[in-house]
């Protein structure tokens, strides 16, 4: 079946630090690709997705390009903020498929 | 508007006590879904319905009721349940029937329940 991969982490930046999530799928078919964030205490916040190759989702500051050569959809974020501190889950949907998650990447960002 | 709610926001509950968890959406949406989160686990499907009928039910306990009184509310009746249920329960709605794919899901805040 299809299945996500992503680092676990926890991954710890200073703040105003480049971040990368990395984040590659196996799927059967023609995927959408996710990403949701999950702050302490809370439920998950879809923060951006893709539904095609090439597609370059955008939220926030944060950005995640679908890449279907390389099967990724890695999560990119310039300068990252003590409030970006969170877990961050990659996610996929695939026709006749139910929605597949990632382990989840948990992120802290120090002042 | 892209919200759903969940009451209520916390619950804790007897291994013999009944009690029902509530969710709302009003974005026309025609799935909906219960989702068992785990600590530091990523979300773990329980139901899934669609046009108001019960689409998937990945092998839940009966102790986890759910039903769909309309195409905006969905419960999950909750009985006679253990420690171990002890969880974040997360409602999820999306405009269609997975089967499709290319659907995108939208999560409510979740309720968190503690089974002494």
């Amino acid at each position: 079946g299809d299945s996500v991969t992503q680092m676990e982490g926890p991954v710890t930046l200073s703040e105003e630090a480049f971040l990368t999530i990395n984040c590659t799928y196996t799927a059967t078919g023609y995927p959408s690709l996710f990403w949701y964030v999950q702050y302490p205490g809370e439920g998950l916040q879809l923060l951006l997705k893709a539904t095609k190759a090439d597609d370059k989702g955008s939220n926030k500051g944060f950005e995640a390009t679908y890449r279907k050569e390389t099967t990724s959809f890695h999560l990119e974020k310039g300068s990252v903020q003590v409030s970006d501190s969170a877990v961050y889950f990659c996610a996929l949907h695939d026709y006749g498929q139910n929605f597949v998650f990632g382990p989840g990447t948990r992120l802290s960002v120090l002042p | 508007d892209t919200e759903v709610t969940q009451t209520p926001k916390h619950l804790v509950m007897g291994m013999t006590n009944k009690k029902s968890l509530k969710c709302e959406q009003h974005m026309g949406h025609r799935a909906m879904y219960w989702y068992k989160q785990k600590a530091k686990k990523p979300p773990e499907l329980m139901f899934v319905y669609s046009y108001e009928k019960l689409s998937i039910n990945e092998s839940v306990p009966s102790r986890f009721s759910p039903e769909c009184p309309n195409s905006s509310l969905l419960n999950l009746h909750l009985h006679a349940l253990q420690p171990e249920d002890s969880a974040l329960y997360l409602c999820a709605s999306s405009q269609d029937a997975p089967a499709g794919g290319q659907e995108t899901q939208y999560f409510g805040p979740g309720t968190r329940l503690l089974v002494l």
